[in-house]
């Protein structure tokens, strides 16, 4: 078993709509990161959570460490944020990531 | 922040050959890291780049198959010897920068090698 789940696998939504991917992870963790990657291969870091919630702009990510999962929200999905979403964790604060399959994300206008 | 640039973006390699994948960041970060990511799988770490020493390998991953070097703190290099067509993959360096809250993490947009 991976340490980290990552639900769905794949996801398509109409523009617009409300989106949810799920990350939980069965390690101790010092913070999650969730990153995207486009087609091309280059990643960006999304967020790094310890605890709570974050938002920026139209992403938001939370995180409950007592039940080991995080969720990342996408708010009026946009074709534009179609990509692969990836959640990894640092278990060790030493920035050494384990990350999830990831989850395809397609939006369709 | 930090920009990473990574090169090649891309090349086709010949079995047998290495190839040498060089990443510069652009201001001086904390911690530099190699990850490989496999045709349809997710990201796998390959090693830390330590500054001035050897790398720091994860399990499954050795210096004589990928060898690293750090000269300084913004510039590293990732060689990949004896290449199969099972090395054939994104390469992405990685670096981190000390933020507020934790270590905020960049990644260059990726070395594409295809084994032939």
């Amino acid at each position: 078993k991976n340490e980290v789940e990552q639900s769905p696998q794949n996801l398509t939504a109409q523009e617009g709509e409300f989106i949810t991917i799920n990350c939980s992870y069965s390690v101790g963790i010092s913070a999650l990161h969730w990153l995207q990657q486009h087609p091309g291969g280059g990643i960006v870091s999304l967020f790094m959570l310890s605890s709570g919630k974050k938002k920026h702009g139209r992403l938001i990510a939370t995180i409950n460490i007592q039940e080991k999962h995080s969720s990342l929200h996408i708010t009026a999905s946009h074709p534009r944020d179609s990509a692969v979403y990836i959640c990894a964790v640092d278990k060790t604060s030493g920035s050494r990531l384990t990350f999830g399959e990831g989850t395809q994300l397609t939006v369709n206008p | 922040s930090a920009v990473i640039s990574q090169k090649p973006s891309r090349d086709i390699c010949q079995r047998g050959t290495s190839l040498t994948i060089q990443c510069q960041v652009d201001s001086q970060v904390t911690m530099m890291f190699w990850y490989r990511q496999q045709p349809g799988q997710s990201l796998t770490l390959i090693a830390t780049a330590n500054q001035g020493s050897e790398a720091t390998y994860e399990s499954g991953f050795v210096i004589d198959k990928f060898p690293i070097s750090r000269p300084n703190l913004t510039f590293s290099t990732l060689t990949v010897s004896n290449m199969s067509p099972e090395d054939s993959s994104i390469y992405l360096c990685s670096a981190t920068y000390p933020g507020g809250s934790g270590n905020t993490i960049y990644f260059g947009e990726g070395s594409w090698l295809t084994v032939v």
